[in-house]
């Protein structure tokens, strides 16, 4: 089936220091996604990418469309105390989107 | 502009009891869709609709059952809840093809 594997599967970081996670998959994805998700709330989208190759920032954050359109990653520059939390890749080939396991953030002040 | 609301956002059943988490979304989005949430794992998804009176099963749909009648609201059925239905349950909803997922907050269920 269309399995992500995302890792790590947490962080522990000091404030401003920069964070990397990735997803990786034995399937194809037509989208790739990564959402944030805060205690008792649901994911909320950071940053959407549609297009094997394309590279897209969303202030401090970056992320990369695998050219096998097999793999993603997210980097955090800077990392700040509000950045805590947990992130989900997400991928679309179908209707049925599929989610990674998550990386639970952590940032020290 | 409120987006997904789910209700209630939080429920203790006992097992063999049946409820509906409802869901209704304000964006004339035409997918919608229920995951799950286990502790330490990603969304699984349960059911998912294209449109009013169109619904399909996703990875995980045993135990549940949902209707769409209308474009706005989306419920999700347990009719004999068990403990291993204990999960968080978010809905969504998406405007079109490959758009973004507009998740609600969830709901918190547990079965004892």
């Amino acid at each position: 089936g269309q399995q992500l594997n995302q890792s790590p599967q947490s962080m522990f970081i000091q404030e401003g220091e920069d964070v990397s996670m990735n997803c990786t998959s034995s399937s194809i994805f037509n989208t790739w996604l990564w959402y944030k998700q805060d205690p008792g709330e649901g994911p909320v989208l950071l940053i959407a990418l549609y297009k094997a190759g394309e590279l897209t920032s969303n202030g401090r954050l970056t992320a990369q469309f695998g050219i096998t359109r097999k793999d993603s990653f997210l980097n955090i520059s800077a990392s700040i105390p509000s950045d805590v939390g947990i992130y989900f890749c997400a991928g679309q080939l179908t209707l049925d989107m599929r989610f990674g396991a998550g990386t639970r953030l952590t940032v020290k002040p | 502009n409120a987006g997904v609301t789910q209700t209630p956002k939080f429920r203790i059943l006992k097992i063999g009891q049946s409820m509906t988490l409802q869901c209704t979304q304000d964006m004339n989005h035409n997918y919608m869709y229920w995951y799950r949430q286990d502790p330490g794992m990603g969304l699984k998804l349960i059911y998912y609709s294209v449109g009013a009176g169109i619904t399909d099963k996703g990875e995980v749909p045993n135990g549940y059952n949902v209707s769409r009648s209308t474009t706005e609201d989306f419920p999700l059925r347990l009719e004999l809840a068990a403990p291993s239905q204990t999960s968080v349950y978010f809905c969504a909803s998406q405007g079109n093809y490959n758009s973004p997922l507009h998740f609600g907050n969830g709901t918190r269920l547990t079965v004892t």
